[in-house]
């Protein structure tokens, strides 16, 4: 049981770049989120999927999009990175019924 | 939208002495208050949380109340020790959503 994966843990890109940010779990949970942390800011909602099928903004989902592959598997793209994307990005999932959310390792991510 | 507000931002004491953690929250919705611990470089880790039909929750030195009527919640750590230092953060969640809203975070330095 290895809980909340993701993938890659390091990147670095140029300005404009894209990439896809993996994060699966194998917990079973409905629910799944994507953060970002910045310093002095705490974690800051991008998009979440209460379920298989449905997405939803969160607090700052410009320059982002997102995938729910399947119950597993819940990615975020960033499809012309810039600078002000660098942050560390948590995915997580949440327990039906109790809200209690795991994250994942995090993915540490420079964009130059 | 959900704000949190959380301090102090940072927060020395002795080993041994009791540190305690305060946020509000503004809306009178959010009914779920965990409360998360981040070592460096690590992902955060639920350490306690409690629900609005609470006041208080223990756990060995790990303690947490909720004013409703105040919308505050605070942790509270007895006999701390020097693994306790880590980055704590507070979060609320108005539950039907499943969304939730970090505080700031507090650097808590345990001193020997």
């Amino acid at each position: 049981n290895a809980g909340v994966t993701q993938t890659p843990k390091f990147q670095v890109l140029k300005t404009g770049q894209s990439m896809t940010l993996q994060c699966a779990q194998d917990m079973n949970h409905n629910s799944m989120y994507w953060y970002r942390q910045d310093p002095g800011m705490g974690l800051r909602l991008i998009y979440y999927s209460a379920s298989e099928g449905t997405t939803d903004k969160g607090e700052v989902p410009n320059g982002y999009n997102v995938s729910r592959l399947n119950k597993r598997e819940f990615s975020l793209r960033l499809e012309s990175a810039a600078p002000s994307q660098t942050s560390v990005y948590f995915c997580a999932s949440s327990e039906p019924y109790t809200d209690t959310q795991y994250f994942g390792p995090g993915t540490r991510l420079t964009v130059l | 939208g959900e704000n949190v507000e959380q301090h102090p931002s940072t927060l020395s004491v002795q080993e041994g002495d009791s540190a305690v953690i305060k946020c509000t929250y503004s809306d009178s919705a959010s009914n779920y208050f965990p409360w998360y611990k981040q070592e460096l470089g690590k992902r955060p880790q639920l350490i306690i949380d409690i629900r609005s039909n609470v006041g208080e929750k223990k756990d060995q030195r790990i303690a947490v109340t909720l004013n409703k009527t105040a919308k505050h919640f605070s942790l509270h750590i007895t006999e701390t020790q020097p693994e306790d230092s880590a980055v704590y953060f507070c979060a609320a969640s108005p539950g039907s959503a499943r969304q939730l809203t970090f505080g700031s975070g507090t650097q808590l330095t345990v001193l020997p």
